[in-house]
């Protein structure tokens, strides 16, 4: 069993919908959760970072973290066909910078 | 554009050969990381530098070694290779260690194909 298992979709939206994409993870070590958003032929870019169960927001943009039941979800709301790109979720902690990620949730929005 | 240089942009060779990879830090960054990213395994950790010194190792095989010199840029040397060696090879940096706030900024990544 992988560490991280995220959806690999595709996931396939009209343009103004609530996107919610999903993780699951087994290692009770990861302290802190990185949701990074990645474009075709380019880098991994930093979306989101949560430290502790709960939300956070930013612009249209939620992570919520779940410790008790180890699950990590992003919420995209009045999505944009700008937001067509890959997401993966990215926990870590467990050893100094080592990110651990899923394995990519691929999100088009279409017009 | 992150700031992360990675150079050659693609890299094309045959099994058994070795090859270099090298990785330009943001200004500033103290700290380099190696990802490999293949369909079937995803973007995997290799490993973590933090000025100069070798900080944390994850997946990295044995034929793969890597370096970071006093200026900072660092270097994947891949030997013996193998067809399975195909992928993006990522680079990151940070500012500082890789603690929970470090914020890791990836280079545009080479494309490794072995035939």
């Amino acid at each position: 069993q992988k560490e991280v298992e995220q959806d690999p979709g595709p996931l396939s939206v009209p343009e103004g919908a609530i996107v919610s994409l999903n993780c699951t993870y087994s290692n009770s070590a990861f302290q802190y959760f990185m949701w990074y958003r990645q474009y075709s032929r380019k880098g991994p870019e930093l979306l989101m970072y949560t430290y502790s169960s709960g939300n956070k927001e930013d612009g249209r943009f939620t992570a919520q973290v779940d410790k008790s039941s180890k699950y990590i979800s992003l919420f995209i709301r009045d999505s944009q066909p700008s937001d067509s790109a890959t997401y993966l979720c990215a926990p870590g902690g467990t050893s100094y910078g080592k990110l651990t990620f899923g394995q990519g949730t691929i999100l088009t929005v279409h017009p | 554009d992150s700031g992360v240089t990675q150079t050659p942009k693609h890299l094309i060779t045959a099994t058994g050969q070795r090859v270099t990879l090298r990785c330009s830090p943001r200004s500033g960054d103290l700290s380099v990381y190696w990802y490999q990213q293949s369909l079937d395994q995803g973007l995997q950790f290799l490993i973590h530098y933090y000025n100069g010194e070798e900080r944390a190792k994850g997946n990295i095989l044995e034929r793969f070694s890597a370096q970071q010199f006093p200026d900072l840029h660092s270097e994947l040397n891949l030997s013996s290779l193998e067809l399975g060696d195909s992928a993006l090879y990522f680079c990151a940096s940070s500012s500082r260690g890789g603690d929970s706030t470090d914020t890791q900024y990836f280079g545009p990544g080479t494309r490794l194909t072995v035939l």
